[in-house]
């Protein structure tokens, strides 16, 4: 059984558009994360939801709207769609947020290209 | 203050030697320095984590040196094997940082048979 699990694994879209990655977990963490991997393959975070409330919210333009429905689930909601864009998005989730350290387990990623 | 630089960017080591990399960070305030590693079209997985009350921690052919006043720590991979061969990101996150893990930019470690 998948641990984080994202959807879709590919996205091609024309620029202007509007799309949504979803990410769920099922190992009963109560943190989950979005990350940002560009084509250097550097990692950077964009938001953290702690419990469904959002605790970490990098400079991320506003175009970028993460919701979590409950603590399993948490996507990632991307509107006029720009070539700047086109990256990797990574789900993550941990067993505790709020200044603890714990492991934090990625998923497969989903792979955006903005044409 | 948040960055964490790494090096090198790229390293190419024959199959059995030892694989080194080095990161460095700035802020004090860090207290968690954990090693990812990537596999090409995988997520990130961690590798091998220290905090900065011990100065080295080994886990089968890793080990992470630490060096508290320098603010330098690095990843040691002994006998490396093919298998091996993948990104490897240090990373620090500090108390009060939310679980916010700040990446270093990584380094593609190629192990030649």
């Amino acid at each position: 059984d998948t641990a984080v699990s994202q959807t879709p694994k590919y996205l091609v879209t024309q620029m202007g558009n509007d799309k949504s990655i979803k990410c769920e977990q099922n190992l009963g963490h109560d943190t989950m994360y979005w990350y940002k991997q560009d084509s250097k393959k550097f990692l950077k975070i964009m938001f953290s939801y702690n419990n469904k409330e959002l605790i970490i919210n990098e400079t991320v333009p506003n175009r970028f709207s993460p919701k979590s429905p409950d603590k399993a689930h948490l996507n990632l909601h991307i509107n006029s769609l720009e070539l700047g864009d086109s990256a990797v998005y990574f789900c993550a989730s941990s067993a505790v947020g709020g200044g603890l350290k714990e492991t934090q387990y990625f998923g497969p990623g989903t792979r955006l290209l903005v044409l | 203050q948040q960055q964490v630089k790494q090096s090198p960017q790229s390293l190419i080591v024959q199959k059995g030697g030892i694989s080194i990399i080095n990161c460095a960070y700035e802020n004090t305030a860090f207290d968690y320095f954990p090693w990812y590693q990537q596999f090409p079209g995988k997520g990130p997985a961690l590798l091998i984590a220290i905090r900065p009350d011990v100065s080295e921690k080994k886990e089968g052919r890793f080990t992470i040196s630490f060096n508290k006043s320098a603010k330098q720590f690095s990843l040691h991979i002994m006998d490396s094997q093919p298998g091996d061969s993948a990104t490897y990101f240090c990373a620090a996150t500090g108390s009060g940082n939310t679980g916010k893990l700040i990446f270093g930019q990584g380094t593609t470690l190629q192990v030649k048979p």
